[in-house]
């Protein structure tokens, strides 16, 4: 079986500031790898995703995360956060051999200070 | 396109009526999710078909919950009789075979009084 844990449930930092939102995941089988985003009153829309190939993957806006298969990590982060990030964020798992089925994690809120 | 569809974005509704909440696929996709989002219990997968075919429904709460996909375009959650417990908002997301992407709908919006 699979699972995902999102290590913080809310993360607050101040607007320019660097953040980190960590996450872990367990599987006996090869994994794919999400990070979703869901601002106020909205569905969750995909921020970044790790298939194949380079284990650091980015987004349009910033974000970065890291595939790190020895400490099954898959955390995300932004050098510089502004007030617009402020949103819950989710990390997901799909085993490769799975098809469609995603496993999410709690969500970690990103809560940002002018 | 114009992304997956739910509707109603709202529903408010009295302990003991059926409720059913709609969605509308993006077109081309060949897996639909239904899911179930509330603080306590954060983002569940109740059920989810492919090509119209349930897949998993052991997610779904108990047999108050009945999901159907009569074709690949719609698909509809009921809830009846409907509790206060089942306050929620209620999210669809579909996605292809070659893809993991999912791309969630806006959520339903439900409160149970």
């Amino acid at each position: 079986a699979q699972s995902v844990t999102q290590l913080d449930s809310q993360v607050p930092v101040f607007e320019e500031a660097p953040v980190e939102l960590r996450c872990n995941y367990s599987s006996s089988v090869s994994v794919y790898l999400f990070w979703y985003v869901q601002y106020p009153n909205q569905g969750l829309q995909l921020l970044l995703k790790y298939l194949s190939g380079s284990t650091l993957v980015e987004s349009i806006n910033g974000f970065e995360a890291e595939f790190n298969k020895s400490q099954t990590s898959f955390h995300l982060r932004k050098p510089s956060v502004h007030i617009s990030d402020t949103a819950e964020y989710f990390c997901a798992v799909a085993s490769t051999g799975n098809t469609g089925k995603l496993i999410f994690g709690q969500g970690t809120t990103l809560q940002v200070k002018p | 396109d114009a992304g997956v569809i739910q509707s109603p974005r709202h529903e408010v509704t009295e302990m003991g009526q059926e409720v059913t909440l709609r969605c509308k696929p993006i077109s081309g996709h060949d897996y639909l999710f239904w899911y179930r989002q509330t603080m306590m219990r954060g983002l569940e997968l109740l059920i989810y078909f492919n090509n119209n075919v349930p897949i998993d429904d052991s997610g779904m709460p108990e047999d108050r919950f009945s999901a159907k996909m009569p074709n690949a375009s719609f698909s509809t959650l009921k809830i009846q009789p409907s509790e206060p417990r089942d306050s929620a908002v209620y999210f669809c997301a579909s996605t292809t075979s070659s893809s993991y992407e999912q791309y969630f709908g806006p959520g339903t919006r439900l409160t149970v009084t």
